[in-house]
């Protein structure tokens, strides 16, 4: 198993332009999320989704898209970067909601100048 | 809403030796789980070991232990035997299951001297 996985792994951004960060994985896992980490901070979360076709906001949601066609894949979309969305994304799965072990991918570093 | 503070930006530890770190978290549930997040420079976060709060009895991996005071809302984590290979940063973390999500600490930079 992949476990999880992000691409890309660095993304330079302009203000203003959009992009995609991708988080799949393949342990079948239903809950998935996306997180941010700032510098010097621990990591908050963007969006999560407790299975296909179900979404819902996190503690800093704005400026952020997500949509769950499938069970492997969990996208994040930018869609006017800013440069406070500076920051490094990890996206996260576990079994179910109630499962509290959660593996996380190896992260995607975005700059937005 | 659920807070979780980690009081130590940094802390350091000789090789061998036993080093504990600081958690506390704040809280109105009484049925959730807590967990200790290991992220070395790699950044891959790695889970070191979790704790569910109805059991009393305080988790151990190896070298790895809690001490998990559910009245205080304190849960910090003792490294025995510190080696090289611990220097990272530790996240304490806190989840229940109506919440859906995980919340962070701030982290603690821990450095290893050999």
């Amino acid at each position: 198993n992949a476990g999880v996985t992000q691409t890309p792994k660095f993304q330079v951004l302009k203000t203003g332009q959009s992009m995609t960060l991708q988080c799949a994985q393949d342990m079948n896992h239903e809950y998935m999320s996306w997180y941010r980490q700032d510098p010097g901070m621990g990591l908050r979360l963007i969006h999560y989704s407790v299975g296909a076709g179900i979404t819902d906001q996190g503690e800093v949601p704005n400026g952020y898209n997500v949509s769950r066609s499938t069970t492997e894949d969990f996208p994040l979309r930018l869609l006017s970067a800013a440069p406070s969305q500076t920051s490094v994304y990890f996206c996260a799965s576990s079994r179910d909601g109630t499962d509290n072990e959660q593996f996380f991918g190896p992260g995607t570093r975005l700059t937005v100048l | 809403a659920q807070t979780v503070t980690q009081s130590q930006p940094e802390m350091s530890v000789q090789e061998a030796e036993t080093v504990t770190l600081s958690c506390t978290y704040d809280t109105s549930e009484s049925d959730y789980y807590l967990f200790w997040y290991k992220q070395p420079p790699s950044r891959q976060m790695i889970l070191v070991i979790r704790q569910e709060a109805y059991k009393q009895q305080n988790a151990t991996e190896n070298r790895f232990s809690v001490n998990f005071q559910k009245a205080a809302k304190s849960f910090s984590l003792k490294i025995s035997d510190s080696q090289l290979g611990d220097a990272a940063m530790y996240f304490c973390a806190f989840f229940y299951n109506a919440g859906n999500m995980l919340t962070f600490g701030g982290g603690t930079r821990l450095m290893v001297k050999p």
